[in-house]
């Protein structure tokens, strides 16, 4: 079955500078993947998500993540992060041909200082 | 504004007794998922529905847990007895089609089993 590792467990940074959230996922199949965001007491939130074509993969928030194959990696970075985008970031994979079963990686909490 | 709803939010409960918690998936959304999310093991897959059929409930400890679809508009997550080992929050989300790019997920519920 297919899993995820994100590698980081914090991520600490100032306000206005970039950030890189790491996710590695492991799959013998093709694959979907997703970056979720969870804010304090909410359910998560669907940042952006890779099914096919480029690989460089623009979401909400001014986030993006680029599919990189050969390195099964998928990770969103963010050029200049704001005070509110403070919260638990989640990669996710499913594979092509069993799209309902979603794995989740641990997350990474993001804190933004100012 | 198109949700899912859980409900309750948060539940205290003693154990031994049983819980039940609610969701509503957005209506028109034919696929539901019912996720736990702990601190030691982060989000896992409980079980999903796929046009209110169980199609993978393995991540499910069957002799407490049961989940049904009475109704396309309610999905149900059923523990008996509840134990404190149970306490964690339990996520609904939904997607639609026999491709499921997206899980929109409800704010969860919050269950302290004691």
């Amino acid at each position: 079955a297919q899993s995820v590792t994100q590698l980081d467990s914090q991520v600490p940074v100032f306000e206005e500078a970039p950030v890189e959230l790491r996710c590695n996922y492991s799959s013998s199949v093709s694959v979907y993947l997703f970056w979720y965001v969870q804010y304090p007491n909410q359910g998560l939130q669907l940042l952006l998500k890779y099914l096919s074509g480029s690989t460089l993969v623009k979401g909400i928030n001014g986030f993006e993540a680029e599919f990189n194959k050969s390195q099964t990696s998928f990770h969103l970075r963010k050029p200049s992060v704001h005070i509110s985008d403070t919260a638990e970031y989640f990669c996710a994979v499913s594979e092509r041909k069993n799209n309902n079963d979603m794995r989740f990686g641990a997350g990474t909490r993001l804190t933004v200082k100012p | 504004d198109a949700r899912v709803t859980q409900t309750p939010r948060h539940k205290v409960t003693e154990m031994g007794q049983e819980v039940t918690m609610r969701c509503q998936p957005i209506l028109g959304h034919n696929t539901v998922f019912w996720y736990r999310q702990t601190m030691m093991q982060g989000l896992e897959l409980l079980a999903y529905f796929r046009n209110r059929a169980p199609l993978d409930d393995s991540g499910m400890p069957k002799d407490r847990f049961s989940a049904e679809m009475p109704d396309a508009t309610l999905a149900t997550l059923k523990i008996q007895p509840s134990e404190p080992r149970d306490s964690a929050v339990y996520f609904c989300a939904s997607g639609r089609g026999s491709v499921n790019t997206e899980a929109f997920f409800g704010q969860g519920t919050r269950l302290t089993v004691v």
